[in-house]
């Protein structure tokens, strides 16, 4: 399973476009990119997924380039509930499950 | 509303106490998962059960017993407990066999043991 790295934090301000850039140098042919937000105390909530080039939903933009081997999550105008931590996963198929890694933890500031 | 309850949402126990936490999925899934969250670290992945089956465990002291009795029902089982395993506990499920499967959460139990 690919393992997967990103900044440990990031800080913006409201209004602001935030680009969290995850990197998987391993990512096999076969495997989704999925990003997952979770505010303290709840579970994580799927955002959004994709395989290639680029993914918009009402939510976020993946960005995802022709080797496959970083994506990056957009955030467009950021408001203080975005605060969260956000994790890029890799390649979850079947049986096996990956085990989520640190995330990124994102404060926003108003 | 993620399709996944978990009950209860918040217990306190002993360390000599039995108590189960259950997790019911709404969503027609196969798969189901235990995952743990302690204060400020990355979420660990304590079992998988897919199509009822048991297909992970992740080294996960005897103290934690999971049952699948139905691919829509998760339960874990605690007894005799320690102080460290206070933490959130999360269950979620998933489609399994799919490529671009997702996982769906419950909103976890936040376990405090005493």
């Amino acid at each position: 399973l690919a393992k997967t790295t990103q900044p440990i934090s990031m800080d913006s301000y409201e209004g602001q476009e935030v680009n969290i850039t995850c990197s998987h140098n391993n990512i096999a042919t076969n495997d989704y990119i999925t990003w997952y937000q979770q505010f303290p105390s709840q579970g994580p909530r799927f955002i959004i997924q994709g395989y290639k080039t680029k993914v918009t939903n009402e939510v976020a933009s993946l960005f995802i380039p022709a080797d496959r081997k970083s994506s990056t999550l957009s955030l467009p105008r950021v408001s203080l509930s975005d605060t969260a931590v956000y994790y890029c996963l890799v390649g979850l198929t079947g049986r096996r499950a990956l085990t989520f890694g640190s995330g990124t933890r994102l404060q926003v500031q108003p | 509303e993620t399709g996944v309850t978990q009950t209860p949402r918040h217990l306190v126990m002993g360390m000599t106490n039995k108590k189960s936490l259950k997790c019911e999925q709404h969503l027609g899934h196969n798969a189901m998962y235990w995952y743990k969250q302690s204060a400020k670290k990355p979420l660990e992945l304590m079992f998988v059960y897919s199509l009822e089956e048991r297909v992970e465990n992740n080294s996960v002291p005897s103290r934690f017993s999971p049952e699948c009795p139905n691919s829509s029902h998760l339960f874990l089982h605690l007894h005799t407990l320690q102080p460290e395993d206070s933490a959130l506990y999360l269950c979620a499920s998933s489609q399994g066999g799919a490529r671009n499967e997702k996982l769906f959460f419950g909103s976890g139990t936040q376990l405090s043991v005493l």
